[in-house]
C-alpha cells in the first residue's frame, strides 16, 4: 500500500456529502478502482474509472480524476448511516491491485 | 452482479493442520485470481496471483511451501495454509478478474482462520 496513499479517517454528518481522497505513484495506471468494506466482510467493487476519463457519476457517487496531479477522489452525496465503512482506493498496477491504507468513514446522525 | 465466492467464511483449526480455502466465480470465468491477507485495521496484504493453469505467482516474503495455492478451473482457485501456526491467524479475501484481461476485479466474502 505504500504507491496509494489515503487519509484514515473522516467524519461526516448524515445528508452531508462525502469526499474521500486518494493520491497514488504509477502514471501508467491503467485503472482506478473505488471498493468499500464492512466489518468482517469482503470487498464490495463500488466503481471503476479509466485513466484517460477525468470523472465518473454513478447515482450518489462522483469519481473524479487529476492524472496530471496522480489525484483520485470519491464523492458520496447524501452520505447515509449505511455508508458508514472503509473505503480503499487502488490501481491496477502490472495486472495487480495495489491498496491504499483505506479511509474509515463514519457518518453521524 | 458477478459474485465471487468463499468458503469456509471462517474456520478454527489445531496448530500443525492444514486447511484450504475455496474461491470460486460464480457466474464469469477467471483466467486470473488473487489471494489477499488482511489483518484488522489494515489494508490489504497481496500475497499470491494465481493463474488457470500454470503455477501461482508469489509476492516477495510469501512461503510457496505454506501457502499452496492451486487454479484448476476457469471458476475455482483454492489457498492451503500447510502446518498452520497462531501467527497464520488472519483474514484471507481472494478475488477474480472477470475475463483473459477484464477491468472488472471482484472479491470474495473472505475467510477467517483462527489457529489454537
Amino acid at each position: 500500500g505504500e504507491d496509494v496513499e489515503q487519509s484514515l479517517f473522516l467524519s461526516v454528518r448524515e445528508g452531508d456529502s462525502s469526499v474521500i481522497n486518494c493520491t497514488y505513484t504509477d502514471s501508467s495506471s491503467t485503472y482506478l478502482y473505488w471498493y468499500k468494506q464492512e466489518p468482517g466482510a469482503g470487498l464490495q467493487l463500488l466503481t471503476y474509472i479509466f485513466s484517460n476519463m477525468d470523472m465518473k457519476q454513478d447515482q450518489r457517487l462522483t469519481v473524479l480524476l487529476n492524472k496530471k496531479d496522480k489525484h483520485l477522489s470519491l464523492r458520496i452525496a447524501d452520505t447515509q448511516t449505511g455508508d458508514s465503512a472503509i473505503y480503499f482506493c487502488a490501481e491496477l498496477q502490472g495486472g495487480k491491485l495495489i491498496f491504499g491504507q483505506g479511509t474509515e468513514l463514519s457518518v453521524k446522525p | 452482479g458477478a459474485v465471487v465466492s468463499q468458503h469456509p467464511s471462517w474456520v478454527i483449526c489445531k496448530s500443525g493442520t492444514s486447511v484450504k480455502i475455496e474461491c470460486r466465480s460464480l457466474d464469469f470465468q477467471a483466467t486470473t485470481m488473487f489471494w489477499y491477507r488482511q489483518f484488522p485495521k489494515q489494508s490489504l496484504i497481496l500475497m499470491a496471483t494465481s493463474n488457470e493453469g500454470s503455477k501461482a505467482t508469489y509476492e516477495q516474503g510469501v512461503e510457496k511451501d505454506k501457502f499452496l495455492i492451486n487454479h484448476a478451473s476457469l471458476t475455482l482457485s483454492t489457498l492451503t495454509v500447510t502446518s498452520a501456526h497462531p501467527e497464520d491467524s488472519s483474514f484471507y479475501i481472494c478475488s477474480a478478474r472477470q475475463g483473459r484481461s477484464g477491468n472488472t476485479i471482484y472479491f470474495g466474502e473472505g475467510s477467517w482462520l483462527t489457529v489454537v
